[in-house]
């Protein structure tokens, strides 16, 4: 059964840092690998996804990487600021079900203070 | 082309009534998915649908919980006698085929926000 897990739980930077939020999963027969973001009270917006074939995408100034084989994914957020606060959730679509679902982590909770 | 939409966006309900929880996915989609966000937890799948079939209800409670997506209106999730457990976020997600590429994924609505007293 595929399990997903963020680390850290909760994160609080300093305006302009860069950062990277970490995602690993159990299961590596995955289709893709999807970051979303989360603001409080509201629904998701997708930020990035990885297919199971690439290493890495990016936009604006969120780069994230895939390693299938180790079960590991990771988003940098490069110079944050404030408007980056948000609940970060990381999400895989498995092979085991057919990739009928998205298997969700936690998420991890950024704050960025100016 | 407007999005997936949810509604009510907000819904208290006292204990022992019954929430109806709808969702109208993006024009064109006929796959639906329900998740649950627990308070502090991460979204879990529910259920899966089709137009007027369950394709995969794993997720779903045993009891008091069902769902359909008719051929014709919007995909229902239905709550009996609701519990305080059953407060929760409940989103709902759709697609234009069944998930079968790597590129494909799945559109998701705000939210209905259910509060059980």
């Amino acid at each position: 059964k595929q399990e997903v897990t963020q680390i850290p739980a909760a994160l609080s930077v300093p305006e302009g840092e860069n950062l990277v939020l970490n995602c690993s999963f159990t299961d590596s027969a995955i289709y893709n690998l999807q970051w979303f973001r989360q603001d409080p009270g509201k629904g998701l917006t997708s930020l990035l996804l990885i297919q199971s074939s690439q290493r890495e995408q990016t936009s604006g100034r969120l780069n994230a990487s895939l390693d299938k084989s180790s079960g590991r994914s990771t988003l940098y957020i490069a110079a944050s600021q404030p408007g980056d606060s948000a609940t970060y959730l990381c999400a895989v679509r498995s092979e085991e079900t057919s990739g009928s679902r998205l298997t969700f982590g936690e998420g991890t909770q950024l704050t960025v203070n100016p | 082309n407007a999005g997936v939409m949810q509604n009510p966006r907000h819904l208290v309900r006292r204990r022992g009534q019954e929430a109806r929880l709808r969702c109208s996915p993006m024009k064109g989609h006929s796959h639906v998915y329900w998740y649950r966000q627990l308070p502090e937890e991460g979204l879990k799948f529910m259920v899966y649908l089709q137009k007027e079939n369950i394709i995969d209800e794993s997720g779903m409670p045993k009891e008091r919980f069902s769902a359909e997506f008719p051929k014709e209106g919007p995909s229902i999730l239905r709550i009996q006698q609701v519990v305080r457990g059953d407060s929760a976020a409940y989103f709902c997600a759709s697609s234009l085929l069944r998930l079968a590429g790597d590129k494909e994924t799945q559109y998701f609505g705000p939210g209905t926000r259910l509060l059980v007293l």
